[in-house]
C-alpha cells in the first residue's frame, strides 16, 4: 500500500520559476527521501532528510520534515525544462529502514 | 557504467507464460530490492535480498512469484503463469550494506505486458 501522498498530482510552472511539492504520510519513519522518475534516466535518488532534521538543502533542492504533522516538502528553485519529470517521496521505516514506501508521485512539468 | 542493470529492458508475454527477469546490482551493494509500478503509481515493494537471504515478501508476492540470488550478486524474478495483472514495470534497487547509507540506486525496469 502506498504511504505517502503528494500534493499536488500535477504541477506545470514556467522554467525559472520555483516548484513547490508536498508529502503526507500516516506512520512514524526514520527517513524521508525524494525521487525523481523520467524516462531518460529512470529513479534516482534526490535528498534524504532524517526524522530528527527539520530542513536540508542540496543545490536547488530544499527539503522540510514535519514529523508532528506527519508531512514534507520540496521545493526546487530556478526550475530548469530538464526538471520535467514526476517527483517521489519515500519514507524509510523499521528497525533496518531497508524497504521504502513510495507515494503516488507529482508530475512536473517545466515549460521553456 | 556501474549502475544496477536489469534485463530484458521490455518483455511481451502471452497469458499464462513464465517470465524470469535479472537485475545485477553494483557490486558492492549487499542489499537488493525489488519493486513493481504501474502506470500513474509509485513503486511497491515486491521483496529484500541481504546478500543470499531473503529476508522480507510482500504480501504483492503471491505463490507464482519467486525470487532468488543464488550468490549474493545478481538476482533473478520469475512469474508463473503470468496474468494481465501482472502488466507492470518491474524495478531493481541495490543498496549499500546496513549503517552506510539509507540511499537506493535503481535500475531502469524491466517492463512487462501480458497479453
Amino acid at each position: 500500500s502506498q504511504q505517502g501522498e503528494e500534493d499536488p498530482q500535477a504541477l506545470s510552472i514556467q522554467e525559472g520559476e520555483n516548484a513547490t511539492m508536498n508529502c503526507s504520510y500516516k506512520t512514524s519513519i526514520n527517513n524521508l527521501q525524494w525521487y525523481r522518475q523520467n524516462s531518460g534516466r529512470g529513479l534516482v535518488h534526490l535528498i534524504l532528510i532524517r526524522s530528527n532534521e527539520r530542513e536540508k538543502h542540496s543545490g536547488r533542492l530544499r527539503v522540510t520534515l514535519d514529523t508532528s504533522k506527519k508531512s514534507s516538502s520540496l521545493l526546487i528553485t530556478a526550475s530548469r525544462a530538464a526538471d520535467t519529470a514526476s517527483y517521489f517521496c519515500a519514507t524509510g521505516s523499521g528497525g533496518s529502514n531497508y524497504k521504502l514506501t513510495f507515494g503516488k508521485g507529482t508530475l512536473l512539468t517545466v515549460n521553456p | 557504467d556501474t549502475g544496477v542493470s536489469q534485463n530484458p529492458r521490455h518483455k511481451i508475454t502471452k497469458r499464462g507464460q513464465n517470465v524470469t527477469f535479472r537485475c545485477d546490482p553494483i557490486s558492492e551493494h549487499n542489499r537488493l530490492y525489488w519493486y513493481r509500478q504501474t502506470l500513474g503509481q509509485g513503486p511497491e515493494f515486491l521483496t529484500y535480498f541481504q546478500n543470499e537471504a531473503q529476508l522480507e515478501k510482500s504480501r504483492l508476492l503471491s505463490d507464482r512469484f519467486s525470487a532468488e540470488r543464488p550468490k549474493g550478486s545478481f538476482s533473478t524474478l520469475e512469474i508463473q503463469r503470468t496474468e494481465q495483472g501482472d502488466s507492470a514495470m518491474y524495478l531493481c534497487a541495490s543498496s549499500l550494506p546496513l549503517g552506510h547509507s539509507y540511499e537506493q540506486y535503481f535500475g531502469p525496469g524491466t517492463r512487462l505486458t501480458v497479453t
